[in-house]
């Protein structure tokens, strides 16, 4: 099976711009969390969806969001861009649908200048 | 909220070696799931081994054991026979085990150096 992809690889955006990135999960797995990691905040989660509904979400300002489709592939937005939204944005799936056990992307490498 | 502390921000180990990384987090609730995560330098976050809490019995997984601690909630991790590949950012995690939400709560990290 393919794991999880996660495009595009690396991004450079400027401040007050929007950017969206795309993942696929699993084949099979329906649930599909987001997780943001940067040096000084660690690993922080985003938001997690299951069917095309978002069950959970972390603390992060409203210009994140995200969805996901009937495929399960999901998609994150985050609009007006800042320069600490610069950080290595990681998508995971698992096949539970409590989403338990959860496999990695690549992530996606954001640079906002 | 649940929360996860790595108290070791770097460990080395010489090839061959058995170390072991130290993980404890905190939660009223009594079942959910704990797990490794080892991130290399390429950035891949990568499942090691994971533990229900409900299970008595240590995970392991090949070179990979843990020493699950319910009471003392602690949760190491015990590399045997470390090899160069080991060299990674070693993440715990936890999974709650209760509701609907799904969300891993990351520690925040344990940086392996494998040495020859």
């Amino acid at each position: 099976k393919a794991g999880v992809t996660q495009t595009p690889r690396y991004l450079i955006k400027t401040r007050g711009q929007q950017v969206t990135l795309s993942c696929s999960p699993i084949s099979g797995h329906r649930s599909v969390s987001w997780y943001q990691q940067t040096p000084g905040q660690g690993l922080q989660f985003l938001f997690e969806y299951f069917s095309e509904t978002q069950r959970n979400k972390g603390n992060f300002p409203g210009r994140f969001s995200g969805r996901q489709f009937s495929n399960s592939r999901s998609e994150m937005n985050v609009s007006t861009l800042e320069l600490g939204d610069s950080a290595l944005y990681l998508c995971a799936s698992s096949a539970s649908a409590r989403g338990y056990e959860q496999y990695f992307g690549p992530g996606t490498r954001l640079t906002v200048t | 909220a649940q929360t996860v502390t790595q108290s070791q921000p770097e460990m080395s180990v010489q090839e061959a070696e058995t170390v072991t990384l130290s993980c404890t987090y905190d939660t009223s609730e009594s079942n959910y799931y704990l797990f490794w995560y080892k991130q290399p330098p390429s950035r891949q976050m990568i499942l090691v081994i994971r533990q229900e809490a409900y299970k008595q019995q240590n995970a392991t997984e090949n070179r990979f054991s843990v020493n699950f601690q319910k009471a003392a909630k602690s949760f190491s991790l015990k590399i045997s026979d470390s090899q160069l590949g080991d060299t990674a950012m070693y993440f715990c995690a936890f999974h709650s085990g209760a509701g609907t939400a799904s969300k891993l709560t990351f520690g925040t990290g344990t940086r392996l150096q494998v040495t020859l």
